[in-house]
Parts: structure tokens; C-alpha cells; sequence
């Protein structure tokens, strides 16, 4: 039983344009969410995190909206560019600190120039 | 920087063969976490650790050991590979010292089990 679903699963935009990725999950006792981006041939790397009693966090270009009532959250990219061409995952941390997270399926995300 | 290394970075192994992947990470992290990856399935839990000497099963234990002799170490451990084990592996460790709890991961290891 997949506890984190994401969506897109591919998403194609152009350079200049806004990204947007969604995920929701079922768990209520979800209290952390980070984002993680991954380039062909690396590992995931943290990208940018929220806490459930936030709704939204920015980070330059990047910024992840909670909606805590309907389990949902998403990752906004503004002015992509063709750097940002990776695979986006979101994650929830199942249970209060416990380290363990739970990954989406990933979206692969690429910016056309 | 946070630095977790992974050997090898590619095996072949054979089926009923006895694989065992490496990672060492100098954070001194005391979580450390085994991840595969697939397409379509996103990157699933196999096993982790809370520091030297303990391991736990993650999601998708079955057909796997962990083995964490140090702080530095953790070892994922296939007894008998079987085709289905192909995938690529991630390695990662973590702490909650402060800020956002992030897990730190190494490059993979790709595994084909022929």
C-alpha cells in the first residue's frame, strides 16, 4: 500500500515557466515533509522541508505549500530552468521522530530550454 | 560537508550467490538506512539502523540482512541473490541535531543479479 502519492509522474515545462508538484497521503501521524531532487547517477538530495503546523516554506525559486485538512502538499519551481531537470521526490516522516521516511514515487521533471 | 560512500558502485552477481554492499559514512550520523530503487516504486525502506549494533527491518525486508558493526558502517547483506534483487541501492544516514531532519545519501550501488 503505497502511504505517499505523488503525481505527475513526468512533467515536461518550459525554461522560464512554473513547475508544480503535488502529493497527498493517508497517515496522519505524517508531521515532516521534505522534498528531495535527484540527478541521473546521484543519489537524492534534500532540497527543501516543511513541518505540519507550517503551510508554506520558501526557498528562493522553490517553494512547498501544506494543506494539513486535506493531506496534501506541493512543490512550486518558478522560473524553471533546464538545471532544474531531475526527479523530484516528495517524503513523510512516519511517526514523531523517527527518521524513517516514507518516499513517493517520484515525478521526473524536464526543462526545455 | 556530509559524506557517505558506497562499494562497490556496480556488481554482477549470480542467482544463489551471496552479495554484501558497503557504506561508510563520515557525519557521524548515528541513523543509517538502506533504500532501493525502481522505476515506478520511488526509493523503499530495507532495512536501518539507530547506531553500532542494532538493526531494523524497514518496508521491504524480506531476502535481506543489515549489519552495523560501527558508527562509520552499514552493510546490507544479500545471502542467496535472486533476479528480483536486481536494482540500484542507496545508502544514507541522518540525524536530528537541529533544523530539518535530512538524510544524507551516498551515490548508489547498481546490482544486476544474473
Amino acid at each position: 500500500q503505497q502511504q505517499v502519492r505523488q503525481s505527475p509522474q513526468s512533467l515536461t515545462v518550459w525554461e522560464g515557466g512554473t513547475t508544480v508538484l503535488t502529493c497527498s497521503y493517508e497517515d496522519s501521524t505524517f508531521n515532516y515533509f521534505p522534498w528531495y531532487q535527484q540527478f541521473p547517477g546521484e543519489g537524492p538530495a534534500l532540497l527543501i522541508s516543511i513541518l505540519s503546523v507550517s503551510d508554506k516554506k520558501e526557498d528562493g525559486r522553490f517553494t512547498t505549500f501544506f494543506n494539513k485538512r486535506e493531506k496534501k502538499l506541493s512543490l512550486h519551481i518558478i522560473d524553471s530552468q533546464p538545471g532544474d531537470s531531475a526527479t523530484y521526490f516528495c517524503a513523510a516522516e512516519a511517526g514523531a521522530n523517527t527518521g524513517k521516511l516514507t518516499f513517493g514515487h517520484g515525478t521526473i521533471l524536464r526543462v526545455h530550454p | 560537508e556530509a559524506a557517505v560512500t558506497q562499494s562497490p558502485r556496480n556488481k554482477v552477481a549470480v542467482t544463489g550467490g551471496k552479495v554484501t554492499l558497503s557504506c561508510n559514512q563520515t557525519n557521524n550520523h548515528n541513523n543509517m538506512y538502506w533504500y532501493r530503487q525502481d522505476t515506478g516504486h520511488g526509493l523503499r525502506l530495507i532495512h536501518y539502523s539507530y547506531g553500532a549494533g542494532s538493526t531494523e527491518k524497514g518496508d521491504i525486508p524480506d531476502g535481506y540482512k543489515a549489519s552495523r558493526p560501527s558508527q562509520e558502517n552499514f552493510s546490507l547483506i544479500l545471502e542467496l541473490a535472486t533476479p528480483s534483487q536486481t536494482s540500484v541501492y542507496f545508502c544514507a544516514s541522518g540525524d536530528r541535531d537541529w533544523g530539518p531532519y535530512e538524510q544524507y545519501f551516498g551515490p548508489g550501488t547498481r546490482l544486476t543479479v544474473l
